[in-house]
């Protein structure tokens, strides 16, 4: 079993319908787990990260952890054309002071106008 | 603002080149990485470096070494690139797991390598 897993996708929603992206880890020690957005040919950018179980809202985002399932998904409301791009969850694995993330593959999601 | 740069976007070598790529971070942060991203494959390790002067080996480091002489820089040889080495590259940055807000990882522009 992979580390991190996400559903593959391709993803394409309308325009201001909810994209719903999710990622499950194997790790049950994990605490902190990020969310990342990456354009076509550009870096990876922050976007979210969450620690506690529960929901954290952040504008149209909303990030959801289940630690007892061991999933983290991401949710995107009144989608746009601007958030098309692939969504990448990372958690923290490992230990010490310089703890790598691992990386899911990443979902590409298409909003369509 | 975390800012972490690269030193090239795009550059194109010959196969056995010796290859020198550059990050430098302007936020004082104690460990950086340096990942390869191909396509199907996702972000792949190589090497990340917890403090000056220590590296550790990632999920892929075969073909690379890394050097970190001072805290801001931080940079990737390739000692003898091949064609299986062009890529995208990417470097990336992070506070100590111990701050505030441990792991955040902040990446630079990345540099598109092609090795002919």
């Amino acid at each position: 079993q992979k580390e991190v897993e996400q559903n593959s996708g391709p993803l394409s929603v309308p325009e201001g319908a909810i994209a719903s992206l999710n990622c499950t880890y194997s790790d049950r020690g994990s605490q902190s787990f990020f969310w990342y957005r990456q354009y076509s040919g550009k870096s990876p950018e922050l976007i979210m990260f969450i620690y506690s179980n529960g929901d954290k809202e952040d504008g149209r985002f909303t990030a959801q952890l289940n630690k007892a399932s061991q999933y983290v998904s991401l949710l995107i409301r009144d989608s746009q054309p601007s958030d098309s791009a692939t969504y990448l969850c990372a958690v923290p694995l490992g230990a010490g002071s310089a703890r790598q993330l691992t990386f899911g593959s990443g979902t590409q999601l298409t909003v369509l106008p | 603002d975390v800012k972490v740069t690269q030193s090239s976007r795009y550059l194109v070598k010959r196969t056995g080149e010796k290859v020198f790529l550059e990050c430098v971070q302007d936020m004082d942060h104690e460990n950086m990485f340096w990942y390869r991203q191909d396509p199907g494959l996702g972000l792949r390790l190589i090497y990340f470096s917890y403090d000056v002067k220590m590296k550790e080996k990632g999920d892929i480091p075969e073909g690379y070494s890394v050097s970190r002489e001072k805290k801001e820089r931080f940079s990737l040889i390739l000692e003898s690139a091949s064609t299986n080495q062009t890529s995208m590259y990417l470097c990336a940055s992070s506070l100590r797991s111990d701050s505030v807000f441990p792991d955040t990882q902040y990446f630079g522009p990345g540099t598109r390598l092609t090795v002919l």
